[in-house]
């Protein structure tokens, strides 16, 4: 089955730790896309890819990092320069043509204790 | 930053009732605006994708219409079920980018 994935589902981190958060895909998608929601917010973007080796800030992309070394993989690392980490992040792939849709993963929810 | 908005934010209907929901956009340097719908403990799924000034896209009891003029589109349930309860997030992407900018959503509840 095709798809994207994300894990875990729950992340729970302690204050002034990095976490990895994964995020794989085998739709064979050149662009692959994280975002954060924020109660009561849409979606925000932290950064994208829109080819291997190749990233962009989003809007959000502060205290956060990635890196795009496989087609396939898109991983999110959330820094201790975060100021306010407690958030549900989705990944997202697609084609890269604007006028294609998204796919989405089902979401990591990250809590700070 | 795009600046996408959606309203209502929440919106409680009747099933049975018709509704409908705005999302307006930057009109300038439009490329595409697409329409997801986001139910509770699932990923967002996409319903459509429109490029065009004056398209229309249906699917089922849902359509939707575009104005890149204005930069507005409006989405229509017809007949709304409960399973038509979810959040519905518009999000546009300009020629400037490969990125799209979500709307904060509307969350729709329909009553049985």
């Amino acid at each position: 089955d095709g798809g994207i994935t994300q894990s875990p589902k729950y992340l729970f981190r302690k204050e002034g730790q990095n976490v990895t958060l994964s995020c794989e895909q085998n739709l064979n998608h050149d662009a692959m896309y994280w975002y954060r929601q924020d109660p009561g917010q849409g979606l925000r973007l932290i950064y994208y890819s829109q080819i291997v080796n190749d990233f962009q800030k989003g809007d959000i992309a502060e205290g956060y990092s990635v890196s795009r070394e496989k087609k396939e993989s898109f991983p999110l690392t959330v820094t201790s320069a975060q100021k306010n980490p407690t958030a549900f992040y989705l990944c997202a792939s697609s084609t890269g043509h604007l006028n294609t849709e998204a796919f989405f993963g089902q979401g990591t929810r990250l809590t700070v204790v | 930053i795009l600046n996408v908005e959606q309203s209502p934010q929440s919106l409680h209907v009747q099933e049975g009732d018709s509704t409908n929901f705005t999302c307006s956009f930057p009109s300038s340097n439009f490329y595409a605006l697409h329409w997801y719908r986001w139910e509770t403990a699932k990923s967002p799924e996409a319903l459509f994708v429109m490029t065009l000034n004056g398209d229309e896209k249906k699917k089922g009891r849902i359509s939707a219409t575009l104005n890149t003029k204005e930069g507005y589109s409006y989405l229509y349930i017809k007949g709304s079920q409960p399973e038509d309860s979810a959040t519905y997030l518009c999000a546009s992407n300009n020629n400037a980018g490969n990125m799209l900018t979500f709307g904060g959503g509307t969350r729709l509840m329909v009553k049985p």
